[in-house]
């Protein structure tokens, strides 16, 4: 089983719509969270960090849920421009603070 | 600022031969590290350096190795090229446990 994981998708929304997705972690030890936008053939970015409590950037919010193990990013009014791959990555200070990726969601925004 | 660079951006090798690429980042950063990125497996690291002088290996370090010639520099050589090493690699750094800023990428194919 990948440590970090995520459908693969492609979410399919329309303009304006609200799209959501979630990656699951394996190891309970992970402390860390993050959301990283990946253009296509381009680098990653840095989306948002993930927090316990939840937050919110802008259209963007992203959700912790340590008992069931999974984060969450919400998108509200999505825009042409969202269309991308968002990499769920975790880290775990016992792995000497390693960033470990999931394979990546991919989003198509429409008209 | 430059950031993260990397060189060079393209490259075709035979298998067995061997390359290097470059990486440096002018953000005086301490850790570096080296991933590659296949289809639907994220980004796999592949070597890190956690400080100058310092180098240690990740998930996927057969078949490579590393230099950390100085704070900014920091090298990945392919000493006998093969197919299976056909991906994109790219570089970050960081100063702290979390954004990780990556370069430009450098696309590989071994024939």
């Amino acid at each position: 089983r990948k440590e970090v994981e995520q459908d693969p998708g492609p979410f399919n929304v329309p303009e304006g719509a609200t799209v959501a997705f979630n990656c699951t972690y394996s190891n309970s030890a992970s402390q860390s969270f993050f959301w990283y936008r990946q253009d296509c053939r381009k680098e990653p970015k840095l989306l948002m960090s993930v927090y316990s409590s939840g937050n919110e950037d802008g259209r963007f919010t992203a959700q912790l849920n340590r008992a069931s193990q999974y984060i969450s990013l919400l998108i509200r009014d999505s825009k042409l421009s969202d269309s991308a791959t968002y990499l769920c990555v975790v880290t775990r200070t016992a792995a000497g603070n390693k960033l470990t990726f999931g394979g990546g969601t991919r989003v198509l925004v429409k008209p | 600022n430059a950031g993260v660079t990397q060189t060079p951006k393209f490259q075709v090798l035979k298998t067995g031969q061997s390359m290097t690429l470059q990486c440096a980042q002018d953000m005086n950063h301490n850790s570096m590290y080296w991933y590659r990125q296949d289809p639907g497996m994220g980004l796999r690291l592949i070597y890190y350096s956690a400080s100058e002088g310092t180098t240690d290996k990740g998930e996927v370090p057969n078949g490579y190795n590393v230099s950390r010639l100085n704070k900014r520099e920091f090298s990945l050589r392919l000493e006998s090229a093969a197919p299976s090493q056909t991906s994109v690699y790219f570089c970050a750094s960081t100063q702290f446990t979390d954004t990780q800023y990556f370069g430009p990428g450098t696309r590989l194919t071994v024939l």
